[in-house]
């Protein structure tokens, strides 16, 4: 099993440019994760979909917009890149969680990142 | 709003020498406590949950423990394997059907053989 998988691995752009960052699983999980990794902030989650057919925005959505186009898929879309949005963009998947409410399974699988930088 | 500190920023070892790293917290109704570990260039990788506080989960070199206002990750003869940032988050709250993790900014660890 591959995992998790992304692309590209390292993208440069110039401020209005658009582009999508794609993302692959092959875990058979249902929820699927952006976060993006930035000095000094920690991880912040950008959208969310808990099962195929549902998304969700996280910490910090403006600017993105996602797909969750099947099971095993879930794209990031920049419309209009800006220069806060330099970044390291990670992907992630977590199973279903079986064990009920009071004993969340955040076993989340992470992809190997997209390094993105805004001119 | 949740918040997840962790200290230090960075550390450095000697390989052999125990230490430990904290994760301060502070969340309105913890539902759990994750570590992972991140190498240069990857993304991170899950190391433990810790659900209520005196619990404690062990891995090779690694130990976690819980209180009710931090986590300490305790590295006992650490090797240069070892090196990595260390990222703990929280989940507290009400149930949702998503992941709504608070990651803390991570220790960077370095062990030097």
């Amino acid at each position: 099993n591959a995992g998790v998988t992304q692309t590209p691995k390292f993208q440069v752009l110039k401020t209005g440019q658009s582009m999508t960052l794609q993302c692959a699983q092959d875990m058979n999980h249902n929820s699927m994760y952006w976060y993006r990794q930035d000095p000094g902030m920690g991880l912040r989650l950008i959208y969310y979909s808990a099962s195929e057919g549902t998304t969700d925005k996280g910490e910090v959505p403006n600017g993105y917009n996602v797909s969750r186009l099947n099971k095993r898929e879930f794209s990031l879309r920049l419309e209009s890149a800006a220069p806060s949005q330099t970044s390291v963009y990670f992907c992630a998947s977590r199973p279903r969680d079986d064990r009920g409410p009071r004993k969340p399974n955040e076993k989340l699988f992470f992809g190997s990142g997209t390094q993105l930088s805004v001119l | 709003e949740d918040q997840v500190t962790q200290s230090p920023e960075a550390l450095r070892l000697q390989e052999g020498e125990s230490s430990s790293l904290n994760c301060s917290y502070t969340v309105s109704g913890l539902r759990g406590l994750f570590w992972y570990r991140q190498d240069p260039g990857k993304g991170p990788e899950f190391l433990f949950t810790l659900y209520s506080a005196g619990e404690e989960k062990e891995k090779e070199r690694l130990k976690a423990t819980l209180t009710k206002k931090e986590s300490f990750l305790h590295i006992t003869a650490p090797k240069p394997e070892d090196s990595a940032t260390y990222l703990c988050a929280v989940q507290a709250g009400m149930e949702t059907s998503g992941s709504r993790l608070t990651f803390g900014e991570g220790t960077q660890l370095t062990v030097n053989p």
